[in-house]
């Protein structure tokens, strides 16, 4: 099983500020990485897949990058709907793994 | 406009079972793969199945495999997860998504979720 770590676990920033969030898998993924968005209380969606594309009606200031083991999900400038948790999860191998979460938080 | 509209979920003791449904409406149902993922209270998302666009392949977490099964109804739009055995540790929000059409193994909607609880 591929094991996903994010880091940090919190990061808290101001609106406008500029947040990157670390997934690393523990064995090479590829480019088969996506990123979640979780705000409380709702479903989780979708924001970028295969590392670097932007899913439909995500916002340009979302930004993906990282291939084989390190990933980097870049947000350039913070949005006050932006603060919530972000989950990476790899498709590269059977199961399904996720990462355990990277809380953005309003300073 | 996809919708996803999980049922099924609420109290159950431990050893029991339960089964989820999931609607869908707003797209061609017969021509997604689909999944289950999970989510323990205040915990992370852990993935449960994910079954193929007929029902012939599914695949499964080491956790749930052998207790849980994934199926489909194709004529009426609707995802299933049956659930045997249930333990302590099943308690989550259960959420059904679809998975990309192209991609098959990443998940570009999501239902608001049933919550199952496993207690006695």
């Amino acid at each position: 099983e591929i094991v996903l770590t994010q880091s940090p676990a919190t990061l808290s920033l101001s609106p406008g500020e500029r947040a990157t969030l670390s997934c690393r898998a523990s064995q090479s993924v590829s480019s088969f990485l996506a990123w979640y968005q979780q705000k409380p209380g709702q479903a989780p969606r979708l924001l970028i897949y295969d590392a670097s594309n932007r899913a439909t009606g995500i916002p340009a200031r979302f930004s993906g990058s990282g291939s084989g083991t390190d990933f980097t999900l870049t947000i350039s400038s913070l949005e006050p709907e932006d603060f919530a948790v972000y989950y990476c999860q790899q498709r590269s191998s059977w199961p399904l793994t996720f990462g355990g979460g990277t809380k953005v938080e309003i300073k | 406009e996809v919708q996803l509209l999980e049922s099924g979920g609420g109290l159950v003791q431990p050893g029991g079972s339960l089964r989820l449904s999931c609607a869908a409406s707003g797209f061609t149902f017969n021509t997604y793969a689909m999944t289950w993922v999970r989510q323990a209270p205040g915990k992370g998302l852990e993935w449960v199945s994910t079954i193929s666009l007929s029902v012939g392949s599914t695949s499964y977490a080491d956790s749930v495999q052998g207790r849980f099964t994934v199926t489909r109804d194709n004529s009426k739009n609707t995802l299933y997860l049956q659930m045997n055995s249930l333990r302590a540790e099943d308690t989550a929000v259960y959420y059904c998504a679809r998975c990309d059409y192209t991609r098959k193994t990443d998940f570009d909607y999501w239902g608001q979720g049933t919550l199952v609880t496993v207690s006695s």
